[in-house]
């Protein structure tokens, strides 16, 4: 099975700051890599897939980058909705598996 | 709009099983393959198969393969997901997705089953 290493796990920042997470995979997996945003008690919303396309609807303030073993999403000024669990999730090889995610709190 | 309408909570004994169900709307449900995934709470997420409600076709994570049923019925749009021979270890909030792709642009609102004597 792929693992995906997230990084940090545990973040803390303020509004209008930039942040940027990193996502490891055990292996190559070309682009095939989406990023997920959980606020408690939800359900996650897709917010990047393609390692880089943003989902209709996902503010422009979200963006993600990487191919091969490395991703990266960036969140520019953030805004108080952002505060959340971040998961990267791989679709190159089966079984799908996510990262076990980078909780984003306000600092 | 899209909207994925999972079954309520249920709350079983080690060795039964489980079938939760997830009726779909707004799309045209056999356009798109639904996932489940689950999700133990406080933790992270783990993927357990999808359905091809257009043609029954299923894939399942092997570390399910032989306990867990992914079947669609396409004249009510509802996908249903059966786990078998339930632990505690099963003890989760269940997801079903649409699948847009292979990620999951839309997310029904989890079904918490417990398993407990």
């Amino acid at each position: 099975d792929i693992q995906l290493t997230q990084s940090p796990s545990f973040l803390s920042a303020s509004l209008g700051d930039r942040v940027t997470f990193t996502c490891r995979a055990s292996q190559g997996i070309s682009n095939y890599l989406a990023w997920y945003q959980q606020r408690p008690g939800k359900a996650p919303n897709l917010l990047i897939y393609a390692a880089s396309t943003l989902h209709s609807g996902v503010p422009l303030r979200f963006s993600g980058s990487g191919s091969g073993t490395e991703f990266t999403l960036t969140i520019s000024n953030l805004q108080p909705e952002d505060f959340a669990t971040y998961y990267c999730q791989q679709l190159h090889s089966y079984p799908i598996t996510f990262g076990q995610g980078t909780r984003l709190d306000i600092k | 709009q899209v909207q994925l309408v999972q079954s309520g909570a249920e709350v079983k004994k080690p060795g039964a099983s489980v079938k939760v169900s997830c009726k779909a709307s707004g799309y045209t449900f056999t356009g798109y393959y639904v996932h489940w995934m689950r999700q133990v709470p406080g933790e992270g997420l783990e993927w357990l198969g999808w359905v091809n409600p257009n043609s029954g076709g299923t894939s399942y994570a092997q570390k399910f393969q032989g306990r867990v049923t992914m079947t669609g019925d396409t004249s009510i749009n509802t996908a249903y997901m059966v786990l078998n021979r339930l632990t505690s270890d099963d003890t989760a909030v269940y997801y079903c997705t649409r699948g847009y792709g292979y990620q999951s642009d839309y997310w029904g609102q989890g079904t918490l089953v417990t398993v407990s004597s």
